[in-house]
């Protein structure tokens, strides 16, 4: 079936603009989770969604970031007034349950200029 | 704090050899663990799941899980120059439902 889809792949954008990347989970996955991967780093957490709880937000770096999962499936996450060190390539991955395995998207790759 | 710990390397090995992974996990709630690959440029990949002691194998890589020493592995024998990647180490599984921890992943490398 489908994997995990994002889009935009690349995002080219100047510091002080806002951008949206969007996420759209494997069907039937309950939980949705966004990372950061900055260029030769590990995966940073950001936040996750499990079906209707709450999200986790822990992993958001500034107030600057949000993100919201409209009817249980499609995620978008915002970033305000974007600045250079934002720069990084943003990663959604979902997974039936939270504690199950994760699938990944192929990523956004944000340059902020 | 649940942690997840890899050697970031480079792991350096010729073709042909066995390429040996470790992973190391401080959360004994743990009860899944997970091998992604990751090429250069490219998303994580899921590669292999273990979920009891012992070794699981497919095709030439092999998973290998230790509760008691709270140690996870992946051996890939004969390693080929495709096998170049950096392989990410996730545990979860838990009773509390809480979502995976992932490793820093260890960069390998495989030489002709």
């Amino acid at each position: 079936g489908a994997g995990v889809s994002q889009s935009p792949s690349n995002k080219v954008t100047e510091k002080g603009k806002d951008v949206e990347l969007r996420c759209d989970p494997i069907s039937g996955h309950t939980a949705l989770y966004w990372y950061r991967q900055s260029l030769g780093q590990g995966l940073e957490f950001l936040i996750y969604f499990q079906g209707n709880s709450a999200p986790d937000k822990s992993g958001l770096p500034s107030d600057r970031f949000s993100a919201e999962r409209t009817g249980g499936s499609v995620s978008t996450l915002t970033i305000q007034r974007t600045q250079q060190e934002d720069s990084a390539v943003y990663l959604c991955a979902s997974s039936f349950y939270t504690s199950y395995e994760q699938y990944f998207g192929p990523g956004t790759r944000l340059t902020v200029t | 704090q649940k942690e997840v710990e890899q050697n970031s390397g480079p792991l350096s090995v010729p073709e042909g050899a066995i390429a040996s992974l470790n992973c190391t996990y401080s959360d004994r709630g743990s009860q899944s663990f997970f091998w992604y690959r990751q090429y250069s440029g490219k998303s994580p990949e899921l590669i292999m799941f273990i979920y009891s002691n012992g070794d699981k194998e497919d095709g030439r890589f092999t998973a290998q899980l230790n509760k008691a020493s709270q140690y996870v592995s992946l051996l890939i024998r004969d390693s080929q120059p495709s096998d170049s990647a950096t392989y990410l180490c996730a545990g979860g599984g838990d009773n509390a439902g809480n979502m995976l921890t992932f490793g820093g992943g260890t960069r390998l490398m495989v030489k002709p």
